[in-house]
């Protein structure tokens, strides 16, 4: 079982919709959970970062963590064309160091 | 305040030579960490420095070293290149060995 498991999609929705993007996880020592944005053939961009479990908002962007489930979650409002790209979860215990990623999940929001 | 920049862009070489690939900090950060991305999957860790000294690394093999520099810069080297090394290599920068890493646009490298 890899340590961060994310549903590589892809994921295909109607510009303004709401969107779901998903990891579980099985290292509890994980403490400090990021979501990252990548468009193709570009480096990792940071979009949101979140510590132990609760809920975090950026205008449209609303990440939660779950760490009873080891779960954790970001929604995007209103979705645009412009967040066709695809997101990757990370995560790394206290000492902060190596950050663990998910496969990422390839999102398409078409106009 | 000028983020995290990565030379060269792209690079190919062949099977047993060896690259040296670089790193500008964000201005204000002290730790840098390397990255391997293969095409389609997340990035993996390979090393970090934090004040020049190596502070942490992935399951890569000794072949893959690496540098940091006064001025936080840093240098990734590969040496006995193989086909399974094609991929991208990210450089993360932080302060203080943070989680909160901000990354640069890449290294492509292929190897023939």
């Amino acid at each position: 079982q890899k340590e961060v498991e994310q549903d590589p999609g892809p994921l295909s929705v109607p510009e303004g919709a709401i969107v779901s993007l998903n990891c579980t996880y099985s290292n509890s020592a994980f403490q400090y959970f990021m979501w990252y944005r990548q468009y193709s053939r570009k480096g990792p961009e940071l979009l949101m970062y979140t510590y132990s479990s609760g809920n975090k908002e950026d205008g449209r962007f609303t990440a939660q963590v779950d760490k009873s489930s080891k779960y954790i979650s970001l929604f995007i409002r209103d979705s645009q064309p412009s967040d066709s790209a695809t997101y990757l979860c990370a995560m790394t215990n206290q000492a902060g160091t190596a950050l663990i990623f998910g496969k990422g999940t390839t999102l398409s929001v078409s106009s | 305040e000028t983020g995290v920049t990565q030379s060269p862009t792209h690079l190919i070489k062949t099977r047993g030579q060896q690259v040296t690939l670089r790193c500008s900090s964000q201005s204000g950060h002290n730790t840098v960490s390397w990255y391997q991305q293969a095409l389609g999957q997340g990035p993996q860790f390979i090393f970090q420095y934090y004040r020049e000294e190596e502070n942490g690394r992935g399951n890569f093999p000794p072949r893959f070293s690496g540098l940091q520099f006064p001025n936080y810069s840093s240098e990734l080297n590969v040496n006995a290149l193989e086909l399974d090394d094609s991929a991208l290599y990210l450089c993360a920068s932080s302060l203080d060995a943070g989680y909160e890493q901000y990354f640069g646009p890449g290294t492509r490298l292929t190897v023939t």
